[in-house]
């Protein structure tokens, strides 16, 4: 069975300070991994996705996740953090012949200090 | 393109009243799912479709909910009657079926008084 575990539920870091966002995966076929980002009364949207080619993915708004399947680990990374960085983020995990149907962390939660 | 819409984007209704809540997926795209967003229960999978069909509906919390598909470019999730535990953000996404990744419309916030 497929399942992320985000370790964290609340991060908060300084403006300029590195972002760090862990999420660990469980799955018994090669896993598609995703992250997402929630502002405060949006929709989720997507940051950036594994699909099996590059292992470290780049995404929008300067976030980027490396694939460690030894680690079984997608952990989500910014080198420095903005006030505008602020939201949710939802770690999930899909996989072939599974209907496209994604599997969600519980989420962490980032806030931004000045 | 234009992205997912729902409709209404705010909903208020008293309980045991119906409550219609409805979303046009991006155009092309086979896979529609319906999610609940609380901040007890976080994000739950409620139902999804392929080409129209429903494929699970086993996150349907009750059957006073019910969703339909009637073509490709258009869902509704009804929830008859309604009560106050069913106040949440409800989205929808949609994904391609050669493409995993699902977008999300921007939800509709639903308060049952």
């Amino acid at each position: 069975a497929q399942s992320v575990t985000q370790l964290g539920s609340h991060v908060s870091v300084s403006e300029g300070a590195l972002v760090l966002l862990r999420c660990n995966y469980s799955s018994s076929v090669p896993p598609y991994l995703f992250w997402y980002v929630q502002y405060p009364n949006q929709g989720l949207q997507l940051l950036l996705k594994y699909t099996s080619a590059a292992t470290l993915v780049k995404g929008i708004n300067g976030f980027e996740a490396e694939f460690k399947k030894s680690e079984t680990s997608f952990h989500l990374t910014k080198p420095s953090a903005h006030m505008s960085d602020a939201a949710e983020y939802f770690c999930a995990v899909s996989f072939s012949g599974g209907y496209n149907k994604l599997i969600f962390g519980a989420g962490t939660r980032l806030a931004v200090h000045p | 393109d234009a992205g997912v819409i729902q409709s209404p984007r705010h909903e208020v209704t008293e309980m045991g009243q119906e409550v219609t809540l409805r979303c046009k997926p991006i155009s092309g795209h086979d896979y529609l799912f319906w999610y609940r967003q609380t901040m007890m229960r976080g994000l739950e999978l409620l139902i999804y479709f392929n080409n129209n069909v429903p494929i699970d509906d086993s996150g349907m919390p009750e059957d006073r909910f019910s969703a339909k598909m009637p073509n490709a470019s258009f869902s509704t999730l009804k929830i008859q009657p309604s009560e106050p535990r069913d106040s949440a953000v409800y989205f929808c996404a949609s994904s391609l079926a050669s493409r995993y990744e699902q977008y999300f419309g921007p939800g509709t916030r639903l308060t049952v008084t």
